[in-house]
């Protein structure tokens, strides 16, 4: 069972356009959101997060909004560039028992900005 | 220059044989997780350490061990009873509510 869904595999924009890569998710108990971009053969790298208790935040031209009683988040990038040309993945964070989080990842939206 | 390194970058055994990944981490976190990524997959949890001494599986722990004797350290074994295990394998660490990556190490079974 998904528990955080990112329905769109790939999404292509052209640059300077705003791009909008879509998550969803399924268990209420989530209290903190992350977006990660990942560059093959490289890890994850940290993007713009989100806690719970807000709708909205914004870093530069990445912005992520949060619908709770939809559960949905979204992470908008404006204007679009090619460097933003990566693999995007949603995740939701969780206590476990023992205090540290842990994260559960979509299985990512590849992005591409073309020139 | 604190960060969390995996070694090797590229790794390739043959099938049946055991296999272990490295991955060490300066940045003074207690939490070390261990994720793979397959295509079309995204990343999922292999095991997690919370503190030294203490792991605990993650949602695909089989096939694999590790442990925890250093707080620096998280060392990954891939073992023979494991599939499936060609794949590019992730270790983190977090600090506070976000986790820092590793560069990953891409193994491949012939």
């Amino acid at each position: 069972d998904q528990q955080v869904k990112q329905n769109s595999p790939s999404l292509s924009v052209q640059e300077g356009r705003i791009s909008i890569l879509n998550c969803d998710y399924t268990n209420s108990m989530f209290d903190y959101f992350l977006w990660y971009k990942k560059y093959p053969a490289e890890g994850p790298t940290f993007l713009i997060s989100i806690s719970s208790i807000k709708d909205k935040n914004e870093d530069g031209r990445f912005t992520v909004f949060l619908n709770k009683s939809a559960k949905h988040l979204s992470l908008h990038i404006v204007p679009s560039q090619p460097g933003d040309s990566a693999v995007y993945f949603c995740a939701a964070s969780a206590l476990t028992q023992g205090g540290s989080e842990k994260l559960v990842f979509g299985k990512g939206t590849k992005l591409t900005v073309n020139p | 220059d604190g960060g969390i390194t995996q070694s090797p970058k590229y790794l390739f055994r043959k099938e049946g044989q055991n296999v272990t990944l490295s991955c060490e981490q300066n940045l003074n976190h207690d939490a070390m997780y261990w994720y793979r990524q397959d295509p079309g997959q995204g990343l999922r949890l292999i095991y997690y350490s919370q503190i030294v001494n203490d792991f605990q599986k993650g949602d695909i722990a089989e096939g694999y061990s590790v442990s925890r004797e250093k707080k620096e350290s998280f060392p990954l074994t891939v073992t023979s009873a494991q599939k499936n295990p060609t794949a590019f394998y992730l270790c983190a660490s977090t600090g506070g509510w976000r986790q820092f990556f590793g560069p990953g190490t891409r193994l491949t079974v012939l």
